[in-house]
Parts: C-alpha cells; structure tokens; sequence
C-alpha cells in the first residue's frame, strides 16, 4: 500500500511568489492534513481537509489556503512568499476525521530566498 | 491556547541504555495524546493514549498517560542505535485532526 506522497520534495522560490504543493494521501483516507515544520516554532497545524471541505484551520495569515479534490488529493498554496515561510511542509492523510493517528508523506521542502 | 511542552531537548545514551522522555500539556477539552518518532522527514506514529487507554507498550518501547498531572512519559529500553530519533508528542482536542505538537527530544543512542 503506497504512503503519503507529496510533490515537489524541493524547491527554491524568491520573496513575492507563490507556491503550490501537492499531497496524494493513502487510499482510502479521506482526511488530509497540512503541518508547517521549522526549527524554531516545531510542527505547526495549518489545516485539514475532510470530504472536500476545510474542516479546521490554524492559525496562520490568508496567504495559506489549500483545497481537497473528490479524489482527496490535496494543495496547498501559500501566496506573497516571506522568508520566514521557508520550512518543511508536511502532509499527512488519515482514515476519519477524528483519529489522530496520522501517516505523514517525505514533505515538501520549502526555501524562499 | 492549547500547549505541549517536552523535555529534556536532547539526550545522549549508550546502546542497552533506558530513557525517559516527559511530555507536558495544556489543552482545552483533552481527547487524546499521541506520540511520534521522526527519523528523517516523516514523522512515524508509535503510540495514542486516552482515557480509556492511559498505557500502551509496544516492544521496548511503552508510554503512560498521567491525566491527573497532564503529562506523559515515553520509556524506552535497552536502546539501540535505530531508535536515535526526534521524538514528538502531540494531543487532540475536539477539533478533528488538529494536533498541537511539543517541539521534540532528540534522542542520540552511540554505539
């Protein structure tokens, strides 16, 4: 059974774009997640999906956003890059909504220069 | 705000070793508190512990839930160089599958 795979695993954008990353959750689960990781703050929630639809979202500015597709693959897109948004972004998918047991995919790592 | 807090930040053991990791919360309608292993990039699920399940033991590896002292402990024994790892705990409150995670031990286990 293939695992959380997240696309792209590297990249490099500059201060003013923006990005978009990609999460293809285990088969079956229908609940997608979102976590900012950097050193300095750990692993930060940013959302999760469920069903297509935003079911809870942290505390992060509107320039993050994401959607859930019928097939519940996710994005993730973050606009007006900052330096600070420089960090792993992690995936992870889940049977139900509430569960905790979460799979995390390999992330996304993010550098904005 | 819901907040976990983990000590120590870091250890160092020899192989055969045993650890005690502590994991500390405080967190607005408590559901569940969960423990992670991060090797590399993703973070790997060990343990969940509730009300209804405050201890869980998988190998050399078990955990204890103290609901009355809001906290926890990881214990691991007879280390091994595999087990060098950050070790994350988190806890679930009611909103579905947000977790707020505490920022790690670091776990370095030496030949």
């Amino acid at each position: 059974k293939a695992g959380v795979t997240q696309t792209p695993r590297y990249l490099i954008k500059t201060r003013g774009q923006q990005v978009t990353l990609s999460c293809s959750p285990i088969s079956g689960h229908r609940s997608v997640s979102w976590y900012q990781q950097t050193p300095g703050q750990g692993l930060q929630f940013l959302f999760e999906y469920f069903s297509e639809t935003q079911r809870n979202k942290g505390n992060f500015p509107g320039r993050f956003s994401g959607r859930q597709f019928s097939n519940s693959r996710s994005e993730m897109n973050v606009s007006t890059l900052e330096l600070g948004d420089s960090a792993l972004y992690l995936c992870a998918s889940s049977l139900r909504q509430i569960t905790g047991e979460l799979f995390f995919g390999e992330g996304s790592r993010l550098t904005v220069l | 705000e819901d907040k976990v807090v983990q000590s120590p930040l870091s250890l160092v053991v020899h192989e055969g070793d045993t650890v005690t990791l502590n994991c500390s919360y405080e967190v607005t309608n408590f559901r569940s508190l969960l423990w992670y292993k991060q090797e590399k990039k993703a973070p790997t699920f060990l343990f969940m512990l509730t009300s209804s399940g405050i201890e869980k033991k998988s190998g050399r590896l078990s955990s204890i839930l103290d609901k009355k002292e809001l906290s926890s402990i990881l214990n691991i024994t007879a280390t091994q160089t595999g087990d060098s790892a950050i070790y994350l705990c988190a806890v679930a409150g009611n909103a579905g599958n947000m977790l707020t995670f505490g920022g790690g031990t670091r776990l370095m286990v030496k030949p």
